[in-house]
């Protein structure tokens, strides 16, 4: 089963609310990963969590707050963004080597925000 | 710098048609992975293959096919006999070994594939 699940599947929201994306594998995978992705353009890598830590932050704005509270879930909390933000936000999970080579990354369908 | 490039930005056939998708990639690194994802309208990222620098054997799945040459740095990607169903867009993407790019998937722009009956 290579399933990564993701709500909610819309998600509208305003500059002032607060709102969380969440993701859920249950591959034994121990890496997770947000990604952006903008119309018509390749996902675009926000941060990736290697067994429960932050490892990579690609110097998102600091309204995009990450967290792993168990190696299954991976949320996107978010507050007070802007209308260029409105994307498609994937989520992806992918074993850990031991030497530190990409496994394969499997992508949920995605989130995709609209912001007003 | 792109270090994946997919030329195509839309390919058209008709059904029954193959269609291939070209991929260039630039690293340095002796060890390296390619990928093939399809993204189809509902927007969900699907895995179609995986490559590592040391394994240039070309492979067959199905309708699918893909050529791997490291002398042109291309991971060329084959549709064969083409079905609407195969109407998506398709992405290339290059991981490097090196401990600063861990997690990254480095993706080409896709190739949208639009296939009419």
């Amino acid at each position: 089963d290579t399933e990564v699940t993701q709500t909610p599947k819309h998600l509208v929201m305003g500059m002032t609310n607060k709102k969380s994306l969440k993701c859920e594998q249950h591959m034994g995978h121990r890496a997770m990963y947000w990604y952006k992705q903008k119309a018509k353009k390749p996902p675009e890598l926000m941060f990736v969590y290697s067994y429960e830590k932050l490892s990579i932050n690609e110097s998102v704005p600091s309204r995009f707050s990450p967290e792993c509270p168990n190696s299954s879930l991976l949320n996107l909390h978010l507050h007070a963004l802007q209308p260029e933000d409105s994307a498609l936000y994937l989520c992806a999970s992918s074993q850990v080597s031991k030497s530190a080579r990409l496994e394969t990354q499997y992508f949920g369908p995605g989130t995709r925000l609209l912001v007003l | 710098a792109q270090k994946v490039t997919q030329a195509q930005t839309e390919i058209s056939v008709v059904e029954k048609e193959d269609v291939t998708l070209d991929c260039v990639y630039e690293t340095r690194d002796t060890t390296y992975y390619l990928f093939w994802y399809k993204q189809p309208p509902s927007g969900e990222l699907v895995f179609l293959i995986r490559r590592n620098s040391f394994d240039e054997q070309n492979e067959i799945s199905g309708r699918y096919s893909w050529n791997f040459q490291k002398s042109t740095s291309s991971f060329n990607f084959t549709i064969t006999a083409s079905q609407v169903v195969d109407s998506a867009v398709y992405f290339c993407a290059l991981s490097e070994d090196q401990t600063d790019s861990w997690g990254k998937l480095q993706f080409g722009a896709g190739t949208q594939v639009v296939v009419t009956p």
